[in-house]
């Protein structure tokens, strides 16, 4: 089972430089998210999507860019990458489900990006 | 509006010994709690969660939390701890079974002794 899965694994950019994370998830989940993970402050909630087509701001959400056009992917879309957004970046899905004993995130392996 | 604390960014102990990492949470409505891990270079795998079944919660690997809400705490403990289990550890808090997203704590990084 592929799970999650993120592409690429690491990436390096210029400031200013564009560039796309792939996300795909083969379990027919409805939610999916992404999330930052920087030194000391845990994930955060970058943008959400709670269904193809749908898609909502998390906490950190300035510089960034979603869309939803299938169930299975959500591409996250740095439009002018500064060096802030140097970080790992995590992208999860879940059931769409109001059952708790299956509101269970799974998340890829994360993808490594710094902006120089 | 939910949060959780970590007690301790780093967390060191002897292999064999008790594993205690603390999770303090704050939250409006009846939470439900996650533990999770992550291994170096490697995504977050969910250890155990709480959804209001039962107050203490059995995950993999031998972990598991109480849920104590007169403290507001979930902590996670493993009798005794192994090598493969150092990781970053994160709680994290949920304010309902739909809730879209999880509120994670800033982690834990436990490292076993030999």
């Amino acid at each position: 089972n592929a799970g999650v899965t993120q592409t690429p694994k690491f990436q390096v950019l210029k400031t200013g430089q564009s560039m796309t994370l792939q996300c795909a998830q083969d379990m027919n989940h409805e939610y999916m998210s992404w999330y930052r993970q920087d030194p000391g402050m845990g994930l955060r909630l970058i943008h959400y999507s709670v269904g193809a087509g749908i898609t909502d701001q998390g906490e950190v959400p300035n510089g960034y860019n979603v869309s939803r056009s299938t169930t299975e992917d959500f591409p996250l879309r740095l439009l002018s990458a500064a060096p802030s957004q140097t970080s790992v970046y995590f992208c999860a899905s879940r059931a769409g489900t109001g059952d708790a004993a299956k509101n269970i995130q799974y998340f890829g392996a994360g993808t490594r990006l710094s902006v120089l | 509006a939910q949060s959780v604390t970590q007690l301790g960014s780093h967390v060191s102990v002897s292999e064999g010994a008790l594993v205690l990492l603390r999770c303090n949470y704050s939250s409006s409505v009846p939470p439900y709690l996650f533990w999770y891990v992550q291994y170096p270079n490697q995504g977050l795998q969910l250890l155990l969660k709480y959804t209001s079944a039962a107050t203490l919660v059995k995950g993999i690997n031998g972990f598991e939390a109480e849920f104590k809400k007169s403290e507001t705490s979930f902590h996670l403990t493993k009798p005794s701890a192994h090598m493969s289990d150092a990781a970053e550890y994160f709680c994290a808090v949920s304010g309902s079974a739909s809730a879209r997203q999880l509120t994670f704590g800033s982690g834990t990084q436990l490292t076993v002794l030999p």
